[in-house]
C-alpha cells in the first residue's frame, strides 16, 4: 500500500486552464503538507492543514486553492495556470509532534 | 532568521571511498536535524534524524550524520559509497510545528 498517493504523476495543460492534483495519505496522520520544487530543486513550502484547517499559506498566489475534506486528503486546485507554475508538486504527510515527513512521488506539472 | 545551508551544490566520490554530504544550520533552541534522499523522478526519502542524544546518528541504508553544536553542522557521512547512493541529498529543519526548511540540495555522483 503506498502510504502517500499523488495522481496524477505527470500533468501537461495550456495556459489559463484550470487544474487539480489529488493526495491522499493512508498513514493516519494529522498534518499534511504541499510542497513545490522548481527547475533547480528547491523546495518550497506552499501549505499545511492540520486535521483539515489550514495551517500555512506561504504566500502562495491565489490561484492556488488547497481542499482538505478529511484529513486523510488534501487536494490542490490551480486556476489560470501560468508558465512560472511549472514543477513538481509534493504531497507529504506528519504526525504531530513527530516531524518526520513522508513524500508522495510528486506530481510533474508543465504549462505550455 | 532560520536556515539550513548545503554548501555544495555536487559532491563527486569514487565507488567505496567515504562520502560526506556538508551541512550546517541556524536554529534557535535545540535543533531538530534531518537528512532526506531524492532519487530520480522520486519523492523524497526519509534518511535519519537527530533529536536528541548520541551526536552520531544512523540511518537507512548505511548512512550515518554527525551532529556538532559547536560548528553548527549536521554532516551526512557514510564509509564506503555505492554507485546507487547516486541522487539528491536535503538536509532539513522544522521551523515551528508545521514547517520544514530545506536546504538548497547537493547532488552527489559516486563513479564507479
Amino acid at each position: 500500500d503506498t502510504a502517500v498517493s499523488q495522481t496524477p504523476k505527470y500533468l501537461v495543460t495550456q495556459m489559463g486552464n484550470d487544474k487539480s492534483i489529488k493526495c491522499e495519505q493512508n498513514l493516519g496522520h494529522d498534518t499534511m503538507y504541499w510542497y513545490k520544487q522548481d527547475s533547480k530543486k528547491f523546495l518550497k513550502i506552499m501549505f499545511s492543514y492540520n486535521n483539515k484547517e489550514l495551517i500555512i499559506n506561504e504566500t502562495v498566489p491565489n490561484r492556488f486553492s488547497p481542499k482538505s475534506p478529511d484529513k486523510a486528503h488534501l487536494n490542490l486546485h490551480i486556476n489560470s495556470l501560468e508558465l512560472g507554475d511549472s514543477a513538481v508538486y509534493f504531497c507529504a504527510s506528519s504526525q504531530e509532534g513527530n516531524y518526520g515527513y513522508t513524500f508522495g512521488s510528486g506530481t510533474r506539472l508543465t504549462v505550455v | 532568521a532560520q536556515s539550513v545551508a548545503q554548501p555544495e551544490d555536487q559532491v563527486n566520490v569514487a565507488e567505496g571511498n567515504p562520502l560526506t554530504v556538508k551541512c550546517t544550520y541556524s536554529v534557535s533552541g535545540n535543533p531538530y536535524l534531518f537528512w532526506y534522499v531524492q532519487y530520480p523522478n522520486r519523492g523524497l526519502q526519509f534518511l535519519l534524524k537527530y533529536i536528541t542524544g548520541d551526536n552520531l546518528v544512523k540511518g537507512s541504508y548505511g548512512f550515518e550524520a554527525e551532529f556538532n553544536k559547536s560548528q553548527t553542522s549536521f554532516h551526512l557521512k557514510k564509509p564506503s559509497a555505492l554507485v546507487s547512493d547516486s541522487a539528491l541529498y536535503f538536509c532539513a529543519a522544522p521551523f515551528g510545528t508545521y514547517k520544514y526548511i530545506f536546504g538548497t540540495g547537493t547532488r552527489l555522483k559516486v563513479l564507479a
